[in-house]
Formats: C-alpha cells, sequence, structure tokens
C-alpha cells in the first residue's frame, strides 16, 4: 500500500515564528488533505489539495504531485496553532485515507 | 449544514463485552468510513460504506463490524472487546472520492 511520511515528528517554535511541515507519499494520489487535530481529538480540515497551492489566512500549502510530496506553511504562529497535524491520501476510485503518523507543533509563547 | 456527528462521545466497557457506535454523515454525504486511532498504531482504516454496501475494509479481525442504513447514518460494532481495542474511533463523511470530513470520535476505554 501507499506509504506517507511526515516531517518533522517533532517542532517547537516561539510565537510569532514561521513553521514548514513536510509530507511524502509513496504513490501517485487523487485525494491528499491535511488536518489539525484538536486537543479532544476531532480532526479539523485545512486543505484539500492533491495538487497546486492554495491559501487560508495564515495557512498555505501546496502540493507537487510529480514529485510526491506536499508542504504546509504556518505564518505568525500562535498558541492555538498547537497540536498534530495530519497529513492524507487516498488513492483515486478509494476512500480510504492513508495517514502519515503526523508533526507535533508546540507553539511557546 | 451539520458536520458529522458521532454519539456517545465516551465509552467504558469491560474485556469480552460488545460495543456499538453510531455516525451521522453530512447531510448529501453517501460515503462514510471509519478509522481508530491509538497511540501505538496511529490512525488506521476500518471500513467504508457507501449507499449501504461495504466497498472497502481494513486489515482488523472479523470482531470489527459495520454497517449503513438507507439514510446513510453509520453504525460500527465490536464484540468480544479486548484491551487493545481502547482507542478513539472517527468516523468520516464524503461526496464520492473527494474531501473527507471527521468527526468528533468516540473515546472507547476497555477494562
Amino acid at each position: 500500500g501507499i506509504q506517507v511520511e511526515q516531517s518533522p515528528p517533532d517542532l517547537i517554535l516561539q510565537e510569532g515564528a514561521n513553521s514548514t511541515l513536510r509530507c511524502n507519499f509513496s504513490d501517485s494520489v487523487n485525494n491528499l488533505q491535511w488536518f489539525h487535530q484538536n486537543p479532544w481529538g476531532q480532526l479539523i480540515n485545512l486543505f484539500y489539495i492533491p495538487s497546486g497551492t492554495k491559501q487560508n489566512g495564515r495557512l498555505s500549502a501546496t502540493t507537487v504531485a510529480t514529485e510526491r510530496y506536499s508542504l504546509l506553511y504556518i505564518s505568525s504562529s500562535q498558541t492555538t496553532d498547537s497540536g498534530v497535524y495530519f497529513c492524507a491520501v487516498a488513492y483515486f476510485g478509494n476512500e480510504k485515507l492513508t495517514f502519515g503518523t503526523g508533526t507535533r507543533l508546540t507553539i511557546i509563547p | 449544514k451539520a458536520g458529522v456527528t458521532q454519539t456517545p462521545r465516551y465509552l467504558i466497557k469491560t474485556r469480552g463485552q460488545q460495543v456499538t457506535l453510531s455516525c451521522s454523515p453530512i447531510s448529501g454525504h453517501r460515503s462514510v468510513s471509519w478509522y481508530q486511532q491509538t497511540p501505538g498504531q496511529g490512525l488506521q482504516f476500518l471500513f467504508e460504506y457507501f449507499s449501504e454496501t461495504q466497498r472497502n475494509k481494513g486489515n482488523f479481525p472479523g470482531r470489527f463490524s459495520g454497517r449503513q442504513f438507507s439514510n446513510s447514518r453509520s453504525e460500527m460494532n465490536v464484540s468480544t472487546l479486548e484491551l487493545g481495542d481502547s482507542a478513539l474511533y472517527l468516523c468520516a463523511s464524503s461526496l464520492q472520492n473527494n474531501e473527507q470530513f471527521f468527526g468528533p470520535g468516540t473515546r472507547l476505554t476497555v477494562l
């Protein structure tokens, strides 16, 4: 099956710093999503981005499908950005999402 | 539009018991998927239902089963609970081949 690797596994930053999270995947995919898991466990949708670039406020994401990676950028980090960020991918015609192991982001005031 | 809802939110059971979890998808979504999250194994796919049919199944024992009703609501059942079944169970819904949206999860503790 498809392999998804996220890096770094842990990231500790001061409030106001910028960060880049990376997701590498081993095969062509039709679906790529970024999630933020809140302290209660719910996965919050950040981006649906099988290819291209999107921006939403301080967050943006880029997926280069031909090179099988995606990047999530967080600018001017706030303490509320803390948590675990997951990348998940799926093949065309398959709803099964394969998740990476996540990046745990800690923003220090 | 209401999001994905899951009930109950928390559940405590003892080994050997069985449990049923419920998921109501976003209105209009016909695909419902279930995932298990544990500290050791991460997020793993259990199964996916579309129009009351199981279309895809992950690598879990037969103790894990599910179904989907005509209104797209889904239930999953775990029989003969084991300590290792303690986990956060997440449900997701989507339009076919599209972005998936997750519910708040059911946290199951097996004692």
